[in-house]
C-alpha cells in the first residue's frame, strides 16, 4: 500500500518567513496530492491539492510542487502570519480509494 | 458546497457502553465515506471505508465486531463504538466523496471526541 512520510515534524518560523513542508510517497500510481490544515480541536481542512498533470499549483501565498521522478511533493506558504500557526497534513491515495496521511507538521509563526 | 457535518461533535460515555457517531454530507451525495482516528498529536489512521448500501472495508487492525459502520444514505453514515473502552478515547474523524466528483477528493467533518471513563 501507499506509504507517506513528512517532513519536518515541527517547523518554527518568524511573520513573514517563508515556510516548506516536504513529503514523499510510495506509490507510483498515485495520482492526487492534497494538502490539510488542521487547528486543535477540529477536522482538516483542504487548503490546496495537485494532480500528476502539473508540476506546480499555486494559490495567494500557499503553492504545491511536485516531483512525480522523485515522488516528493511539497507545501510551500510565503508571508506568514500567525493564523497560519497549525498542524498540516500531505496525503496521497491508497488503491484509487482512501487517503494515506503523513505524520504530519507542527507549524508555529511567532509574531 | 461540500459541507459535512458530525454529530455529537464530543461525547463521554462508561465502560462497556456502546456509543454511536453520525456522519453527514449535508450537500452533496456520497457514496464513499470514510472513518479515521486521530490519537493525541498523532495523524489520521483510516479506521475502514464504507460504500452505499454495502458492508464497510476495515483496514488491517481494526476489529469490525467493535467497530460498526452502517451507510444507509447517500447522505449517512454511521460509526458505532460496540462495549466502548478507555483505550478507545480518541478523536473520529469522518470524510466523504462525493458521487460525481473529481477522484481522491474528499471533504471532512468536524471530528468527534470520544471520552470513554
Amino acid at each position: 500500500g501507499e506509504n507517506v512520510e513528512q517532513h519536518p515534524s515541527t517547523l518554527s518560523v518568524q511573520e513573514g518567513d517563508s515556510a516548506v513542508i516536504k513529503c514523499t510517497y510510495s506509490d507510483s500510481a498515485s495520482n492526487y496530492f492534497p494538502w490539510y490544515k488542521q487547528e486543535l480541536g477540529k477536522g482538516p481542512q483542504l487548503i490546496i491539492d495537485i494532480r500528476s498533470n502539473v508540476g506546480e499549483k499555486k494559490d495567494q501565498r500557499i503553492a504545491v510542487t511536485l516531483n512525480k521522478t522523485a515522488k516528493h511533493f511539497s507545501l510551500h506558504i510565503t508571508e506568514t502570519q500567525p493564523e497560519d500557526s497549525a498542524v498540516y497534513f500531505c496525503a496521497a491515495p491508497q488503491a484509487g480509494t482512501a487517503l494515506i496521511f503523513g505524520k504530519g507538521t507542527t507549524l508555529s509563526v511567532s509574531s | 458546497g461540500a459541507v459535512v457535518s458530525q454529530h455529537p461533535s464530543w461525547v463521554i460515555c462508561k465502560s462497556g457502553t456502546s456509543v454511536k457517531i453520525e456522519c453527514r454530507s449535508l450537500d452533496f451525495q456520497a457514496t464513499t465515506m470514510f472513518w479515521y482516528r486521530q490519537f493525541p498529536k498523532q495523524s489520521l489512521m483510516l479506521m475502514a471505508t464504507s460504500n452505499e448500501g454495502s458492508k464497510a472495508t476495515y483496514e488491517q487492525g481494526v476489529e469490525k465486531d467493535k467497530f460498526l459502520i452502517n451507510h444507509a444514505s447517500l447522505t449517512l453514515s454511521t460509526l458505532t463504538v460496540t462495549s466502548a473502552h478507555p483505550e478507545d478515547s480518541s478523536f473520529y474523524i469522518c470524510s466523504a466523496r462525493g458521487e460525481d466528483g473529481v477522484p481522491y477528493e474528499q471533504y471532512f467533518g468536524p471530528g468527534t471526541r470520544l471520552t470513554v471513563t
